[in-house]
């Protein structure tokens, strides 16, 4: 059973636009909602992370909106870059589990 | 180099032969895990080390798998007899204790033929 749901599978925008990848989740003991950008032959990295006690975090271009009574949370991308062609992944963790359940992935091509 | 260190990057196997991977995590991070990531899928959880502890394991883990983390440092990965559906990114995580950020390597890529 996938509990964190991921949308598009694939996204892309042209340079200057605005990126926006969706999650949703099923499991109410998640307390932790990070994104990962990963580059093809490298491990995923952390982007930007928020926990559901604020609806949204900014990091630069990045953003996080994040609707706890949807059990929804957002990436937005500003000003997207060919340099942010990747393929991001939602991700979330709380309760009684240490582990981080991700999604499917979204594959962004920014075109220049 | 202060980030998680796996090897071996790539294994090309044979099926019914067995492969270890091993993870050298952050050195002062107390937590360490084991993905396993399939083209265009999200990594999928194996299993989890506090220290030398193996707190936490996933049912995709079969009796095949086992993974160790002796002295709460580095960790192996031992995959036996293996099968084509084995071939993936194992990826390995590290983090430090009381904080849920989790620094990734670079993986290892097992192709089973």
């Amino acid at each position: 059973q996938q509990q964190v749901k991921q949308s598009p599978q694939s996204l892309i925008v042209q340079k200057g636009g605005i990126s926006i990848i969706n999650c949703a989740y099923e499991n109410t003991a998640f307390d932790y909602f990070p994104w990962y950008q990963q580059f093809p032959g490298k491990g995923p990295a952390l982007l930007i992370a928020i926990r559901p006690d604020v609806s949204e975090k900014k990091e630069g271009r990045f953003t996080i909106s994040f609707n706890k009574s949807a059990k929804q949370f957002s990436l937005h991308i500003m000003d997207s870059q060919p340099g942010d062609s990747a393929t991001y992944f939602c991700a979330a963790s709380g309760g009684r589990s240490e582990k981080l359940v991700f999604g499917k992935g979204t594959k962004l091509t920014v075109n220049p | 180099d202060t980030g998680v260190s796996q090897d071996p990057r790539h294994k090309i196997t044979k099926r019914g032969q067995n492969v270890t991977f091993r993870c050298d995590p952050i050195s002062e991070h107390n937590r360490l895990y084991w993905y396993r990531q399939t083209l265009g899928q999200g990594p999928e959880f194996l299993t989890y080390f506090q220290n030398e502890a193996q707190l936490e394991k996933s049912r995709l883990l079969s009796d095949r798998f086992s993974a160790e983390r002796p002295k709460g440092s580095f960790s192996t990965l031992e995959i036996q007899r293996t099968e084509q559906g084995d071939s993936a990114m194992y990826l390995c995580a590290s983090g430090g204790s009381g904080a849920n950020v989790l620094t990734f390597g670079a993986g290892s890529r097992l192709t089973v033929l």
